[in-house]
């Protein structure tokens, strides 16, 4: 069965390093998510991309951070300068279609937990 | 504004007894509303949604769910716990206003199944 995967699974970085989380969606899916934990709470929306660009965004996700879709199979999240509250579990997700679609399920990868020291 | 509260971060039961996890919502319109499930090590699973046709959805592994606009509920039960149930759970509701409709989370469930 088709999956959503992520890479590295923990990522260790100091405070004011860039990091870039990758993930790469089911093949036939065109949009593309992340989220994020922080441990104790909730599963939180970042951004959300589409036809190369971005769609929406929360107000989480500030000028620190950028998406791209490189090559046309990945989907990477960068963060510029990574600050201690940005230590967290982050999550990639893609769906076929879009919101109302039946097949707008979105599908989630296991995760890359981001550890900033 | 939509959200999603859930009621316990940990719940424990015996194998074979009956599994409820508590979800209520706060939505200004008709929601659509989600359960996924984590496994150790395991991204975030969809078990079950509802989309505003049955009001009892049934998902994967024996799991359902029944929303209740007058409680704003959308607790998930089964009737009998298996060892293979121990994982986190998370309700959802879809965001409105967007154009794709991010997921907004409750905090999760942890569920124990014990022998």
């Amino acid at each position: 069965e088709p999956e959503v995967t992520q890479t590295p699974s923990h990522q260790v970085t100091q405070m004011g390093q860039e990091v870039i989380l990758r993930c790469v969606p089911i093949s036939n899916h065109l949009y593309f998510y992340w989220y994020r934990q922080i441990l104790g709470q909730k599963v939180e929306f970042l951004v959300s991309f589409y036809n190369n660009e971005i769609s929406e965004k929360s107000e989480i996700f500030d000028d620190q951070f950028s998406v791209e879709r490189p090559d046309g199979s990945n989907f990477t999240l960068k963060i510029r300068s990574t600050k201690l509250e940005d230590s967290a579990m982050y999550f990639c997700a893609s769906s076929e279609a879009g919101q109302g679609a039946s097949t707008d399920t979105q599908y989630f990868g296991p995760g890359t937990r981001l550890t900033v020291l | 504004a939509q959200s999603v509260t859930q009621l316990g971060s940990h719940v424990s039961v015996s194998e074979g007894a009956l599994v409820l996890l508590r979800c209520n919502y706060s939505s200004s319109v008709p929601p659509y509303l989600f359960w996924y499930v984590q496994y150790p090590n395991q991204g975030l699973q969809l078990l079950l949604k509802y989309t505003s046709a049955a009001t009892l959805v049934k998902g994967i592994n024996g799991f359902e769910a029944e929303f209740k606009k007058s409680e704003t509920s959308f607790h998930l039960t089964k009737p009998s716990a298996h060892m293979s149930d121990a994982a986190e759970y998370f309700c959802a509701v879809r965001s409105y206003g967007g154009s794709q409709g991010n997921l907004i989370f409750g905090k999760g469930t942890k569920l124990s199944v014990k022998p």
